[in-house]
This record gives C-alpha cells, structure tokens and sequence, in this order.
C-alpha cells in the first residue's frame, strides 16, 4: 500500500502559521476518524502531537491544530516557533487493519 | 512510569535473521497492542505491524507479510520483532510504541528509543 501524500517541504517566518496537507484514499484517511500526527527532531523519537483527527495529547501547545476533508487530513501550526522545526508524519488507520504513515514533512523556520 | 525498553543494536549479515525485544513496564501489558516502526538512514516512518499481547494476534504490513513475526511473551512483559531474510534495505532504527492513554490503539503515545539493525556483509 503507498504511503499517504505529504509535501516534502514547507517553511515559515516566527509568529506565521503554515499547514501540512495529508492525502490519502477512502480507504484510510476518507474512512475513519484516526488520523495521529508525529513530530520528530533529528536523531530523536517521534511525538505524538494530533491524535483522531483534531485532538491534543496533554502537554501539547494549543498552537497545533488538526483537521480533515474528505481524504485529506491537514496540521496548522500557528505562532510558528523555532522549537517547531522538525520533521512532521501523518498516519492513518486503513481498512486493512493496519496503519499507514506519511512520507514526512520538513518543516523549516526561517 | 511507562517504560519501553528496547534491545542494543544488531549487525547481521544478508540472509540472516534478527529478533529484538521490546520489554515494557508501568502499565498491565495485555491491555495494549504493541506496534512496530522503522525508519531507515534518512527516510520516513514506516508501519512494520503490530500485536494484541492479551492473545497473540498480530498484524503486519503488506510489504513485511510472510518475512516478519512479532509476538509478545507475558510472562516477561516483552514483545519482539523478528525480521528473516535480512537484505540491505532492512538497515534502519526499529521503534516499538504503544497507545496507554487513548485506548484505540491506533494512536501512539509512548514510544521505545529504538534498536538499530544494520544490514551488511
């Protein structure tokens, strides 16, 4: 099974905001509610940041907000800060039963 | 506290096998699924499987189905990943990772800090 659709890149100014796009099929993304969002900083493991689509763990900035149309699930990252660099995964449940991740996204601060 | 502690790093040669261990504690190991990630030099993260330890029942990607096995053992709290037939391709940081807080499993809040499998002759 491919991989979801991300961009290979996106970048922004302090205090912008920027979003990812995630696309899928409607055999992921478009068919269930389970759509996470990691962050990874080099050399270090993945955060969980979104989980079901639009809901933040405990401990994770209000800045970070997800959300999803048909099969595509977006990240918005706003008051970019220069702690936010990092690479960025989506991940959705498929109706196999098993989970497909993203390509990943770099995110870059100017 | 949750824990994931998982085995040092390997090197095997092409055509061998690997199986490494992911050992968990602060949390009733059967109440959750554990996955398995791995992320080669350079690239993104990609879905290995995962396992129900309350039965045994496991769940792999398309593209590891019939090379991999991963099973959970409850009487030592751990959970493995066996990966046979090794080719250079397979050289990558191994996460196991587990969902204690939202009980979907589908979702993964806790993660190991990865084995490293190198792959080389």
């Amino acid at each position: 099974q491919s991989a979801l659709t991300q961009p290979a890149s996106v970048s922004g100014s302090p205090g912008q905001s920027i979003t990812i796009s995630c696309t899928g099929t409607s055999s992921d993304i478009g068919g269930y509610d389970y759509v996470s969002w990691y962050q990874q900083h080099p050399g270090k493991v993945p955060k969980l940041m979104i989980y079901e689509v639009r809901d933040r763990p405990s401990g994770i900035s209000n800045r970070f907000s997800g959300s999803k149309s048909g099969n595509t699930a977006f990240l918005t990252i706003s008051g970019l800060q220069a702690e936010d660099e990092a690479d960025y995964y989506c991940s959705s449940y498929t109706r196999k039963y098993t989970v497909i991740f993203g390509g990943g996204t770099k995110l870059t601060v100017l | 506290e949750v824990q994931l502690v998982q085995s040092g790093a390997e090197v095997k040669k092409p055509g061998a096998t690997v199986k490494i261990s992911c050992n968990v504690s602060g949390y009733t190991f059967t109440d959750f699924y554990m996955q398995w990630v791995r992320q080669a030099p350079g690239r993104g993260l990609e879905w290995v499987g995962r396992v129900d330890p309350g039965d045994g029942e496991a769940r792999y990607a398309d593209e590891f189905q019939g090379r991999v096995t991963i099973t959970a053992d409850i009487s030592s709290d751990t959970a493995y990943l066996e990966v046979r037939s090794l080719r250079s391709e397979d050289t990558a940081v191994y996460y196991c990772a587990t969902d204690v807080s939202y009980g979907s499993g589908k979702e993964w809040d806790v993660w190991g800090k990865g084995t490293t499998v190198t792959v080389s002759s």
